[in-house]
Formats: C-alpha cells, structure tokens, sequence
C-alpha cells in the first residue's frame, strides 16, 4: 500500500506571496491533519480535515488555510507569506476507528523557505 | 496549552547500549505514540499504545503507557547505528477529538 504523498518537496517564496502544498493520504484513510515542525517550536498542530470537513484546529493565524476533497486528498494554504512561515510541513493520514483516529502516518512533507 | 516534557533532549551513546527516553504531562492522555524521524523526512511511526499501564513491543523496542496516563517511556535494547534519529512521544489528550501533542524530541546518536 502506498504511503503519504505530499507535493512539491521543496519550495522557495518571497514574503507576502501564497502557497499552496497537496497531500494524498493513504488509500482508505479519510482523516489528514496537518504539521508544522520548526526547529524551535517543534511540531504543531495546523488543522484536521476527516469527510472534507474541517474537525480540528491548533492555534494558528487565518493565514493558515486548508481543505479535504471528495478522495480524501488535501491541501493546505498559506497567504501573505511571512519569514516565520519558513518549516517542514507535514501531512499524516489516518483511519479512524470508534469516531477517533489514534495511529497517525506521515509523508515527508514539503520544506517551505520563505526569503 | 497542553505539553509534552520528553527527556533526555539527546543522547549520545555506544553502540550495543540500551537506551531509555520517557514523556510526561501534566494532564491525562489517551494515546501514546512513538516516532522516528530522520533527516529531510516525515516521522515514522514505531509504537501505539491505548491502554494505562501497556506495555507494546517492536523488535528492540519496547514501550509503555503509565498507568497514571500521564507519561510514556521507550526502552531500545543493543542500540545499533541505524538507530540514530530524533524520536518523538505524541500523546491524544483525554477528551481530545484526536490532534496529537508532540514532545519536543530525543535525539539519538550512536557510536560504532
């Protein structure tokens, strides 16, 4: 079965431009949140999408905004780019079982660079 | 916010040791994971635990879920050098609907 794929990999952007970032989770998997990881912050918790609704949300700007097809894939946007924005951005799929999803799976996520 | 206190931050040992790193809160969780990352890609996941006081292996590594339910401890046994990496605890807090909380990471290097 094939894991999390997230595209682009790599990506290079200038203060105030948008980006987006894809995610297709594993197949059957209808829940995918999305990570921030920073050398200083860590991980953190951006949002959960499960059946293209938004479920969850960790405590990030407006700036930060996603989405969930009808095929579970997801994407995630950022506007107004800012330095602090530069991170690896992580996707992870899960299937969940008894209303909550427990194992969390990863893709190698998009390192966003923002000069 | 809820957090997670993961220590040591890094260990640097022999190859053939056993290693022990641990998570704690100060509030319940429901679910303890453990994750591995290595350089430029995403964690992968070695242990789920759900249950207080589980104990769960995967080869060399074992994992426990306290039976307070506020800390997790990982135990890797005759560390080997492809063990090097960051590992993370990630808990799902009671009455969460299920983001997890990461610890802030061991990092792990071996000596040959």
């Amino acid at each position: 079965k094939a894991g999390v794929t997230q595209t682009p990999r790599y990506l290079i952007k200038t203060r105030g431009q948008q980006v987006t970032l894809s995610c297709s989770p594993i197949s059957g998997h209808r829940s995918v949140s999305w990570y921030q990881q920073t050398p200083g912050q860590g991980l953190q918790f951006l949002f959960e999408y499960f059946s293209e609704t938004q479920r969850n949300k960790g405590n990030f700007p407006g700036r930060f905004s996603g989405r969930q097809f009808s095929n579970s894939r997801s994407e995630m946007n950022v506007s107004t780019l800012e330095l602090g924005d530069s991170a690896l951005y992580l996707c992870a799929s899960s299937f969940p079982t008894g209303g909550f999803y427990n194992e969390q799976f990863f893709g190698p996520g998009t390192r966003l660079t923002v000069l | 916010g809820q957090q997670l206190n993961q220590s040591p931050q890094s260990m640097f040992i022999q190859e053939g040791e056993d290693v022990s790193m641990n998570c704690t809160s100060s509030s319940i969780f429901n679910t303890w994971l453990w994750y591995k990352q290595d350089p430029g890609e995403g964690p992968v996941l070695l242990i789920a635990l759900y249950k207080a006081g589980e104990l769960t292996s995967n080869g060399r590594l074992t994992a426990q879920f306290g039976t307070t339910r506020k800390d997790s401890f990982l135990n890797i046994s005759a560390s080997i050098p492809s063990d090097v990496g960051i590992y993370f605890c990630a808990g799902i807090p009671g009455g969460s609907q299920g983001n997890l909380i990461f610890g802030k990471g061991t990092k792990l290097s071996v000596k040959p």
